[in-house]
């Protein structure tokens, strides 16, 4: 059973739009859900993280929303540049527990 | 503050021939994270260890999958007789000693490619 669905796949997007992917968890238990950012040939890296307490966290270009009773939440990436290219994971995990569930990662291309 | 070292960064083996993959954590990291990545998938966690200790290994196959974090040297993860579907990027996270965020920063991760 996937414990974190991501959606969509992949995603296109000109420079300067939002780029939006959606993730949604089934363990209510879990009280931590960070984002990851990966190049190619490289580990993930926090992009921003944010805990059901709050329904929505900033930072710079990037915002997390959280939708705790529908149990989703969303990245937003605003001002989308080339750079941004590259895949990025949801994940969630309780913090009683130290392993992360991982979404299976949308592909990002900016397109210049 | 060098980051989470793994090694090799890829490894080629042939079937029935075994795989050792290493990670030294960050400085002041005592806890270890193993994670696998297929092609196109998200990372699945593997095993969790402390120093000397395996902390949650509900995520490694039963056979032929073994790690260890030891008192002194880097965390092996060990695949022996390794088969095509062992082929993925093998991940390592730590995360400090305690009174942390428990926040786990990763390495570059190991390509193990299994001929």
């Amino acid at each position: 059973q996937q414990q974190v669905k991501q959606s969509p796949q992949s995603l296109i997007v000109q420079k300067g739009g939002i780029s939006i992917i959606n993730c949604a968890y089934e363990n209510t238990a879990f009280d931590y859900f960070p984002w990851y950012q990966q190049f190619p040939g490289k580990g993930p890296a926090l992009l921003i993280a944010i805990r059901p307490d709050v329904s929505e966290k900033k930072e710079g270009r990037f915002t997390i929303s959280f939708n705790k009773s529908a149990k989703q939440f969303s990245l937003h990436i605003m001002d989308s540049q080339p750079g941004d290219s590259a895949t990025y994971f949801c994940a969630a995990r309780n913090d009683n527990f130290n392993k992360f569930y991982f979404g299976s990662g949308t592909k990002l291309n900016v397109k210049p | 503050n060098a980051g989470v070292m793994q090694n090799p960064r890829h490894l080629v083996r042939r079937r029935g021939q075994e795989a050792r993959l290493r990670c030294s954590p960050m400085k002041g990291h005592s806890h270890v994270y193993w994670y696998r990545q297929l092609p196109e998938e998200g990372l699945k966690f593997m095993v969790y260890l402390q120093k000397e200790n395996i902390i949650d290994e509900s995520g490694m196959p039963k056979e032929r999958f073994s790690a260890e974090f030891p008192k002194e040297g880097p965390s092996i993860l060990r695949i022996q007789q390794v088969v095509r579907g062992d082929s993925a990027a093998y991940f390592c996270a730590s995360s400090p000693r305690q009174g942390a965020s428990k926040e786990q920063f990763f390495g570059p991760g190991t390509r193990l490619t299994v001929l």
